[in-house]
């Protein structure tokens, strides 16, 4: 079954630790993205990836950090830095294609206790 | 990226029409056009795709006017079950790189 699968669906962490959020895609899509969306609130990009060993900040990187050894995976740590962590994480594979199409996982929602 | 302009929420009722407009004033030549639907709790999920005229598909359709400044989305005879938020986006591509930036979205309430 393809598909893009994100765990845990749902995490907590205390305040002053990082935390490691999963996300595995069986597509062989070449991209990979991590978003953040808040409640009421559209999705911002946080980091992305077009390809093994290589990606990018987006609008708001600052407290997160990713790697993409393989191309199945792109695991997001929010670390201590990041001042307000609680809220809704999501990931998404594509093609590199101007016609792409993303899937998303069904998301990890991140409370700060 | 081009810009996209939306509403920021729409109601209808069952059975009704919605016709949600999405503004892409700076659309690139090369840039389609995609949208996206969202349960909450959910990621979003691809609806559709044109780069111009009109695409039709199972459960919408994207009409594309020939300057492609702009496009709607048409949910016919929608049911309590499109109540979501819609996404607009247009084009993937920024200083090289692949990215799909969202908006806001626009929030459609269906009522019974």
């Amino acid at each position: 079954d393809g598909g893009i699968t994100q765990s845990p669906k749902y995490l907590f962490r205390k305040e002053g630790q990082n935390v490691t959020l999963s996300c595995e895609q069986n597509l062989n899509h070449d991209a990979m993205y991590w978003y953040r969306q808040d409640p009421g609130q559209g999705l911002r990009l946080i980091y992305y990836s077009q390809i093994v060993n290589d990606f990018q900040k987006g609008d708001i990187a600052e407290g997160y950090s990713v790697s993409r050894e393989k191309k199945e995976s792109f695991p997001l740590t929010v670390t201590s830095a990041q001042k307000n962590p609680t809220a809704f994480y999501l990931c998404a594979s594509s093609v590199v294609s101007m016609n792409t199409e993303a899937f998303f996982g069904q998301g990890t929602r991140l409370t700060v206790v | 990226l081009a810009k996209t302009t939306q509403p920021i929420s729409m109601d209808s009722y069952e059975g009704q029409e919605v016709n949600i407009t999405c503004s892409h004033n700076n659309i690139a030549t090369n840039d389609y056009i995609t949208w996206y639907q969202q349960f909450p709790s959910q990621g979003p999920r691809f609806i559709i795709q044109g780069y111009k005229t009109k695409v039709t598909n199972e459960v919408a359709s994207l009409f594309i006017p020939a300057d492609r400044k702009s496009s709607t989305l048409s949910l016919p005879r929608v049911s309590l079950s499109d109540t979501a938020v819609y996404y607009c986006l247009v084009g993937v591509m920024m200083d090289s790189s692949y990215k799909l930036i969202f908006g806001s979205g626009t929030r459609l309430l269906v009522r019974p």
